[in-house]
C-alpha cells in the first residue's frame, strides 16, 4: 500500500496570503495524484487531478505541481471560502490512498 | 445533474451485518466505475472499495478485505456495499463516489452526502 503523507497538519494563513500544502508518496505515483477540498458537513470536492490539472469550475488561484513522490497544492491568495481541509489522493495503484489532510485555518 | 444518494446506514451491534446502497442518477451509470470511501468521526478519508463498470475489476482496502463485498446493479443504477463482521473501527460516514473512468483506477469527480454507520453495543 502506498502511504501518502501531508504537511503541515494545520496551516494558519491570513486572507489574501499564499498557502502551500505538501503531499509526499512512499513510492512513485507518477502524476496520478488528485487534491480534494472538504468543508465541515460537506462531501469532498475535486480540485486538481493529474497532479496539476484543475477540475471543472475550480478557480485559477488553485494550482498543483509535482510528480513521482513530491506534490504541492498552492492557493495563491486565500479567500474566505478556501478555509477547509485539503486531502491528496494517489490513484496510481489500488488500494487508492489518501493523505491525512491539511487543515487551512484563518490566522 | 449527477446525484449520488447513499442509504442503509444506522446503528448496528458489533459482529452484525449491514448493507449500504447508493442510487445514482444524472449520468450513464454503467459507463463508470464506482467507489466507497469512508470517514470516521473527526478523521480523514479512507478508500474502502472500488468496482469497475462491468464488475470485472474489484478492489478492497486491507482493513475490510474478507468482510466487505462491493457490487453493482447497472439495470438499477445502484451500487452496494455488504458489510459483515462489523467492528467499532468501521464506525464512519460512508460516501459513494463516481470514478471518472470505467476501469476504476482514477480519481472521483462526484460524491454523495454519505450515510452514517455506527457500530456499538
Amino acid at each position: 500500500e502506498i502511504v501518502m503523507t501531508q504537511s503541515p497538519a494545520t496551516l494558519s494563513v491570513s486572507p489574501g496570503e499564499r498557502a502551500t500544502l505538501s503531499c509526499r508518496a512512499s513510492q512513485s505515483v507518477s502524476s496520478n495524484l488528485a487534491w480534494y477540498q472538504q468543508k465541515p458537513g460537506q462531501a469532498p470536492r475535486l480540485l486538481i487531478y493529474a497532479a496539476s490539472t484543475r477540475a471543472t469550475g475550480i478557480a485559477a488561484r488553485f494550482s498543483g505541481s509535482g510528480s513521482g513522490t513530491e506534490f504541492t497544492l498552492t492557493i495563491s491568495s486565500l479567500q474566505s471560502e478556501d478555509f477547509a481541509v485539503y486531502y491528496c489522493q494517489q490513484y496510481n495503484n489500488w488500494p487508492e490512498t489518501f493523505g491525512q489532510g491539511t487543515k487551512v485555518e484563518i490566522k | 445533474e449527477v446525484q449520488l444518494v447513499e442509504s442503509g446506514g444506522g446503528l448496528v451491534q458489533p459482529g452484525r451485518s449491514l448493507r449500504l446502497s447508493c442510487a445514482a442518477s444524472g449520468f450513464t451509470f454503467d459507463d463508470y466505475a464506482m467507489h466507497w470511501v469512508r470517514q470516521a468521526p473527526g478523521k480523514g478519508l479512507e478508500w474502502v472499495s472500488g468496482i469497475s463498470w462491468s464488475s470485472t475489476n474489484i478492489g478492497y482496502a486491507d482493513s475490510v478485505k474478507g468482510r466487505f463485498t462491493i457490487s453493482r446493479d447497472n439495470a438499477k443504477n445502484s451500487l452496494y456495499l455488504q458489510m459483515n463482521s462489523l467492528g467499532a473501527e468501521d464506525t464512519a460516514l460512508y460516501y459513494c463516489a463516481k470514478d471518472i473512468s470505467g476501469a476504476g483506477t482514477y480519481y472521483f469527480d462526484y460524491w454523495g452526502l454519505g450515510t452514517l454507520v455506527t457500530v456499538s453495543s
